[in-house]
């Protein structure tokens, strides 16, 4: 079966210092891999999506990036982190391949605050 | 993007049928109807999907009239655990077209 990991859990930064999160897929290969944001009391906001390794399509202009170094790892990177980054982060996967019928499988979530 | 308004919020009690409503007026052809259920500090999870007419699970029923322009989420006899953000989606494939809005808020209560 296949498990989405992600850490840390939660994190408290200050502002201006760096961020790297990571998600891991176990049990697929080749899955389509996504960052999302939630910020309190709010929809998801999609950051990344990937559908290959070091393919990466970035849907909000932040001072956040994303990588895939590797099938199925997914790095959220910030060099200065902003008060404004303060929020839930989600990773996710999907099957490979453009599907019409297309179910998100979501990681636990890592909650970062910015100080 | 096929935009989709949903209530806010929705109080119900236990034992009772609720029934959440998505209008997606300008759904495409080719777009699926997808519904996720979010508890607090969790990543959403999947509940049901459709395409057109009814689709019913172990968890849920999903009704869509003809013309697609919106669709209805039914859980059957929540319980105090269905207290969570429900979110409808409409779109295809992968990324930029998998758009959650802010969901509805439903709140069972004893």
């Amino acid at each position: 079966s296949q498990t989405i990991h992600q850490w840390p859990a939660t994190l408290v930064q200050p502002v201006g210092s760096p961020l790297s999160l990571e998600c891991t897929v176990e049990g697929t290969s080749n899955p389509n891999l996504y960052w999302y944001r939630q910020a309190a009391g709010r929809g998801l906001q999609l950051l990344f999506y990937s559908v290959g390794i070091g393919q990466i399509s970035s849907e909000v202009p932040q001072n956040l990036s994303a990588s895939r170094p590797q099938d199925r790892q997914f790095i959220l990177s910030s060099k200065k982190l902003l008060l404004s980054d303060s929020g839930f982060y989600l990773c996710a996967w999907s099957p490979a391949g453009v599907t019409l019928y297309n179910e998100q499988f979501f990681g636990p979530g890592t909650r970062l605050t910015v100080l | 993007l096929a935009k989709t308004t949903q209530p806010i919020s929705m109080d119900s009690y236990e034992g009772q049928e609720v029934n959440i409503t998505c209008s997606h007026n300008n759904i495409a052809t080719n777009d699926y109807i997808t519904w996720y259920q979010q508890f607090p500090s969790q990543g959403p999870r999947f509940i049901i999907q459709g395409y057109k007419t009814k689709v019913t699970n172990e968890v849920a029923s999903l009704f869509i009239p003809a013309d697609r322009k919106s669709s209805t989420l039914s859980l059957p006899r929540v319980s105090l655990s269905d207290t969570a953000v429900y979110y409808c989606l409409v779109g295809q494939g992968y990324g930029q077209n998998f758009v959650f809005g802010p969901g509805t808020r439903l709140s069972v209560l004893p």
